[in-house]
């Protein structure tokens, strides 16, 4: 069974359009997170939800927006795609909600944007 | 605030050697966690080991071992035997411990050659 639980694995899709990632965990941890990871594979978070209380906002586009409909799912909607945006996603999880254990991770979505 | 340096962006060993990589931190607190990933090609970030601060005792998993010396801020990861399934990014990152989230290095691209 998939601990952290990513889709799709690849997406590609063009400038303008609107895209959603779905991030699902079946450890029972608290905590979730969305990173973003660049061409150089430097790791940026976004986002992070703790039992569905938003506590982690960094400085992303407005773009970018969160959804986290119980404390095992986060996902993660993008509108109006820029081809900046090209990068790997990653969800992630951790248990008690800190990162005492560090974070279990999904593997990752590969967006495209053409 | 904290940060982590990896200071080598790429090593190259020959199979079935030791392999060390270096990784520093800022910090002023005095209780933490270190911990090291690996991302092969495949992508998938995956937890390598653990430290928390407090143990002097450096951590061990089969045939990857740190050195931690608190006082001088370091947690380098030493991988012996070297494989070809070695062949990864290896991300150095800190947790504060009361903190949500992870400091990360920028990396560093080890390839093991056959």
């Amino acid at each position: 069974d998939t601990a952290v639980s990513q889709t799709p694995k690849y997406l590609v899709t063009q400038m303008g359009n609107d895209k959603s990632i779905k991030c699902e965990q079946n450890l029972g941890h608290d905590t979730m997170y969305w990173y973003k990871q660049d061409s150089k594979k430097f790791l940026k978070i976004m986002f992070s939800y703790n039992n569905k209380e938003l506590i982690i906002n960094e400085t992303v586009p407005n773009r970018f927006s969160p959804k986290s409909p119980d404390k095992a799912h986060l996902n993660l909607h993008i509108n109006s795609l820029e081809l900046g945006d090209s990068a790997v996603y990653f969800c992630a999880s951790s248990q008690a909600g800190r990162g005492n254990y560090g974070y279990t991770f999904g593997s990752g979505t590969r967006l495209t944007v053409v | 605030a904290q940060t982590v340096t990896q200071s080598q962006p790429e090593m190259s060993v020959q199979e079935a050697e030791t392999v060390t990589l270096s990784c520093t931190y800022d910090t002023s607190e005095s209780n933490y966690y270190l911990f090291w990933y690996k991302q092969p090609p495949s992508r998938q970030m995956i937890l390598v080991i653990r430290q928390e601060a407090y143990k002097q005792q450096n951590a061990t998993e089969n045939r990857f071992s740190v050195n931690f010396q608190k006082a001088a801020k370091s947690f380098s990861l030493k991988i012996s035997d070297s494989q070809l399934g070695d062949t990864a990014m290896y991300f150095c990152a800190f947790n504060e411990g009361s903190n949500y989230q992870l400091i990360w290095g920028a990396g560093t691209k080890l390839i093991i050659k056959p």
